[in-house]
Parts: structure tokens; sequence; C-alpha cells
């Protein structure tokens, strides 16, 4: 168990629906990193945010928005979804955001659009 | 980023030594070297990292090679537990301050057979 919490574990939802992910980092862990993994595209960087700021952005498509709360739980919402957007979506959390930080990963979200 | 290239997949004998290799010809002098793991149905997890000197945890060894263009990550006695699909990362000041995140390849298929 890596302390990293995602819910829901499963989302089956419909083509045009928006849909929200939830993280919780492990405790005191500032920094959140989200990634999404579809058969085709492996494991790919979507997006990161520091202590409710935004870091950084990796292949996020703009349909696709995060934040990070005061609590330092971070949610992603997806919109408009289309069938390509299914596939697993992982959070992860580190105590800071230097280079050589462990990064600890939630079991993820399945999403399936239907 | 510099690249990783990894045997798409291996197998060996439970109770038996893997090595697991990776090149990265064009490694630079600051990239450090990560493994993670990802076991079926999981989220990915640390296993080991290092710079220049070979390194030892309770999980693998790191294998390092002098010119730092490859490495192995050896795992001294495989278990059914450790099936699972191993990923080489260079970790580096990518994307700018504060951007550090996880840049996953194919990675190996590794199977155990009991």
């Amino acid at each position: 168990d890596s302390g990293v919490t995602q819910t829901p574990k499963h989302l089956i939802t419909a083509t045009g629906q928006r849909v929200t992910l939830r993280c919780s980092p492990r405790s005191g862990d500032l920094s959140v990193y989200w990634y999404q993994q579809s058969l085709d595209q492996g494991l790919q960087f979507l997006i990161q945010y520091y202590n409710g700021e935004e870091r950084a952005k990796g292949n996020i498509l703009e349909r696709f928005s995060a934040q990070q709360f005061p609590d330092l739980h971070s949610e992603l919402n997806l919109s408009s979804l289309e069938l390509g957007d299914s596939a697993l979506y992982f959070c992860a959390s580190s105590p800071e955001t230097a280079r050589l930080e462990t990064q600890y990963f939630g079991p993820g979200t399945r999403l399936l659009v239907l | 980023d510099a690249k990783t290239t990894q045997p798409n997949s291996m197998e060996s004998n439970e109770e038996e030594p893997v090595h697991l290799p990776c090149n990265h010809s064009t490694i630079s002098g600051t990239d450090y070297i990560h493994w993670y793991r990802q076991l079926p149905s999981q989220g990915p997890e640390y296993v080991i990292h290092g710079l220049t000197s070979n390194v030892n945890n309770r999980m693998a060894s790191l294998a390092i090679a002098e010119d730092r263009k490859s490495s192995t990550l050896i795992l001294h006695r495989a278990t059914l537990r450790d099936a699972a699909v191993y990923y080489c990362i260079l970790r580096g000041q990518a994307g700018g301050a504060g951007s550090y995140q996880l840049t996953f390849g194919k990675g190996t298929k590794l199977s155990v057979i009991p």
C-alpha cells in the first residue's frame, strides 16, 4: 500500500459526458502527478501540482483539467469524453518536487467510455 | 529527454536470478537511472536508482556500466510476485524548473515460471 488513494476504482460513462477523478496523496506529500495509461500510448504524464499550484503540463488535452485543493487532494476533470479517453488514470505523490524523489503511485481509476 | 531501450519481454525460472538490461547511450552526466515496476492491475512502484556506482537495496541491485551507457537491474531470486513490467527511466531536469515527471517507455515484461 503506497498510501495514495484514488476514487473511484472504476468508472463507466458515455461519450460526451464529464467525470471527476479524485486523488489523496500520502500524508504530508505536497506534489501530485497525474498519469494516463492506455494500451496504445503506454504511461504518459499529464500534469503536476505542487502545494496547490500547477507546476508542469505534459500531454494533457484541453478537455482535461486538474486542481489541487488546500488539503492537498487533487481532482482530474475529464470533459466531452471520447472513446479514446478510456484508460487507466494514476496519480502519484512525492514529498516535494525534487528530481530524485520517489513517486508513490495510487491504484488507479479505470475509465471506460462507451 | 535521453531515451532508454529495453527488451520487450524476458522469462525467468522461479528462485533464479534475473538480469534486466537497459541501454541509455545518450545519457547525460547529471541523469540518474531509476527503475520502477508495475505489477498486474497496480500502479507503478519504485525499485531502485543510481548515478554511477552500483546500488543495492532490499528489492534489487543496480549495476551501472562504467561509461553509464547501460545498466542492469538484478533480482537475486525471482519470485512469482516479481512478475511485472519493469521500467528503466532516466531522471534529469526535464521540462524546466520544478518539472520532474517520470517518462515511461514500454518497459520489459518479466514472466516468472514456477
